[in-house]
């Protein structure tokens, strides 16, 4: 999976707590990105960052924020999580070299469940 | 929508058929690329065709684009028990960030 790790891998927790996932990739890449994957939805971006401390909102950021204070690594937290919540997680980078023609690689996923 | 659009949904065949799917959309784009995705991994990038061209090969993929009609297909030829996977499309809109969106995916069943 080109370098890159997710933790934890699978995850069950209460509605209202805090949640945070990592992503860690060991590929010096520039651009970092965080997606969930829901049945019927596809992809969807939540948050991206493109160099440290440098973070911009995707199309269902709300409800989530992130943090890259490491270029290799880039956290997403959920507050208060809800049921709504519950997807799987993808982390994914790009070296941004290739500009519009950047290809993306991705992390292992991480599966979390809110009750 | 910047999303595209696979079809079908859902596909099965016997190992040794050609497997087609289809991805529509509306927007002008810089490219199209395609990934695929094993049961419960990440996405792994199969090949990216721009938008001047109008088929790419890379081994049994071949992957095709039509701009006019705002298609793009693709095909595996002679597949395998281990292709067995869901496949997405990604569009790079013209004029927008570098960022690809991807649409739903086809999932594609091979039957030994």
């Amino acid at each position: 999976d080109a370098g890159i790790t997710q933790s934890p891998r699978h995850k069950v927790t209460e509605t209202g707590t805090p949640v945070t996932l990592r992503c860690h990739q060991t590929e010096n890449h520039r651009y970092m990105y965080w997606y969930r994957q829901d049945p019927g939805h596809g992809l969807r971006l939540i948050h991206y960052s493109y160099g440290v401390k440098d973070t911009d909102k995707g199309e269902v950021s709300d409800g989530y924020s992130v943090s890259r204070s490491k270029t290799e690594d880039f956290l997403l937290t959920l507050e208060s999580a809800t049921s709504s919540q519950t997807s799987v997680y993808f982390c994914a980078i790009s070296d941004g070299a290739g500009g519009y023609e950047d290809t993306q690689y991705f992390g292992p996923g991480t599966r979390l469940t809110v009750l | 929508s910047q999303q595209g659009e696979e079809d079908p949904q859902a596909l099965s065949i016997q190992e040794g058929e050609n497997a087609t799917m289809n991805c529509s959309y509306k927007t002008s784009i810089n490219n199209l690329q395609w990934y695929r995705q094993n049961s419960g991994r990440g996405l792994v990038h199969l090949i990216l065709i721009r938008s001047n061209e109008r088929e790419k090969h890379s081994g049994r993929l071949r992957v095709t684009l039509d701009t006019s009609k705002k298609s793009s297909s693709l095909l595996i030829t002679a597949s395998r028990a281990a292709d067995t996977a869901s496949y997405f499309c990604a569009l790079q809109p013209s004029g927008g960030s570098y960022i690809p969106t991807f649409g739903r995916g086809t999932s594609l069943i091979v039957h030994p």
